[in-house]
């Protein structure tokens, strides 16, 4: 079974520091791109950070640019988030999430059920 | 580019068939997915490229539209079904995701 397992949240002050990390299992790891999405409790989805296979493009939601910092570990199938200088409205349920190719169209599918970041 | 879903609730009955809409603020070609998500737990991905049904995917669910406006149609409704629905136009940049839509039991 395709599984993504996310740990690591917690809370944290305004300011402070987290690293959250993706186990992942059931697939080739190395073979695919890899994202963060948050979601505030009860609100939406928002795209937070991207990967690709090898770890050589990143990309980030401009809210947090240069605060957050994806990267990944192939040997250990691990996908790690660093977030620095956190504010409130970081506070959400992060999700590490698989990006798949379907016919030339990139989905995200599996996910994780999240790890819970607060801050306060 | 803004994916703009509605409605952001609806209530309907078992048997019921129901209709998502997706509209986005530029031609996307056919370059959506529709996620659900129930409470607790990750979001599942039911249909990619407009109309293609994820694998595993119950056939009562199904995609249309192309360009920007988008639906997602679910023909006779199971007590499963009841949960959040969420578009995402995934190529742009940041991939964006609608509103969502909560689906609730009349």
């Amino acid at each position: 079974e395709e599984q993504l397992v996310e740990s690591g949240g917690g809370v944290v002050r305004p300011g402070g520091s987290l690293r959250l990390s993706c186990a992942a299992s059931g697939f080739n790891f190395h073979d695919y791109g890899m994202s963060w999405v948050r979601q505030v409790p009860g609100k939406g989805l928002e795209w937070v950070s991207g990967i690709t296979w090898n770890g050589g493009s990143t990309g980030y939601a401009d809210s947090v640019q240069g605060r957050f910092t994806i990267s990944r570990d192939n040997a250990r199938n691990l996908l790690y988030l660093q977030m620095n200088s956190l504010r409130g409205e970081d506070t959400a349920l992060y999700h590490c999430a698989r990006r798949k190719d379907y016919g030339g169209h990139y989905y995200y599918d599996p996910w994780g059920q999240g790890t819970l970041v607060t801050v306060s | 580019i803004q994916m703009t879903q509605s409605p952001s609730s609806l209530s309907a009955s078992l048997g019921d068939r129901v209709t998502i809409t997706c509209r986005a603020s530029q031609v996307i070609r056919n370059d959506l997915g529709w996620y659900q998500q129930k409470p607790g737990k990750a979001p599942r991905l039911l249909i990619y490229a407009a109309s293609n049904l994820q694998s595993g995917v119950p056939s009562r669910f199904s995609g249309s539209g192309s360009g920007t406006d988008f639906t997602l149609t679910i023909s006779s409704l199971q007590p499963e079904d009841f949960a959040t629905y969420y578009c995402l136009h995934p190529d742009s940049y940041p991939p964006r995701f609608g509103q969502g839509t909560k689906l609730e039991i009349k």
